[in-house]
């Protein structure tokens, strides 16, 4: 098993252009989640997929769009990226919805927007 | 507003020395309570869930407990393969996870 698999590793891009951040998961899971990782502030949740067809809003969601393609599959889209968006982005996958469901984490993507 | 704070920011410890870590939280609904360790460079790694007060679990040098407002990791003894920022997050009700900063452990043989 791969586990959780994130494309691309590195980005670099320039004010206002778009790009979509892959996140796939070979485990069968049922949640998934999109985090952003800046220095000092921990992970903040972006948006989730709690099952297949769904997704919501988290703590900063603003700038961002969210795609639940399949089960495996959940990418994240940066419609017109601002430097405020350089971050390293970790995708995430969860059995399900039980508390003891713990989540597992992919690789990460660094992004970096002049 | 819900918050997760942990303490120190960072913590230096030669390779035998323990000490615990702080995980404090101030939420509207505790559902589990989530350590995890992160590498550099790499996702976070699970380590342990807590749900209720007075809870401990312990695996090799560590060990979480959880109070109604923190959680501690104790390190017994580190080595210097134990290096590595330790996260904390709480689950909401909702199904949000909140995470604290994190703290940056460094073992020095």
């Amino acid at each position: 098993n791969a586990g959780v698999t994130q494309t691309p590793k590195f980005q670099v891009l320039k004010t206002g252009q778009s790009m979509t951040l892959q996140c796939a998961q070979d485990m069968n899971h049922n949640s998934m989640y999109w985090y952003r990782q800046d220095p000092g502030m921990g992970l903040r949740l972006i948006y989730y997929s709690a099952s297949e067809g769904t997704t919501d809003k988290g703590e900063v969601p603003n700038g961002y769009n969210v795609s639940r393609l399949n089960k495996r599959e959940f990418s994240l889209r940066l419609e017109s990226a601002a430097p405020s968006q350089t971050s390293v982005y970790f995708c995430a996958s969860r059995p399900g919805l039980r508390s003891y469901n713990e989540q597992f984490f992919g690789p990460g993507t660094r992004l970096t927007v002049l | 507003e819900d918050q997760v704070t942990q303490s120190p920011e960072a913590l230096r410890l030669q390779e035998g020395e323990s000490s615990s870590l702080n995980c404090s939280y101030t939420v509207s609904g505790l559902r589990g309570l989530f350590w995890y360790r992160q590498d550099p460079g790499k996702g976070p790694e699970f380590l342990f869930t807590l749900y209720s007060a007075g809870e401990e679990k312990e695996k090799e040098r560590l060990k979480a407990t959880l109070t109604k407002k923190e959680s501690f990791l104790h390190i017994t003894a580190p080595k210097p393969e134990d290096s590595a920022t330790y996260l904390c997050a709480v689950l909401l009700p909702g199904q949000n996870f909140v995470f604290g900063p994190g703290t940056r452990l460094s073992v020095l043989p």
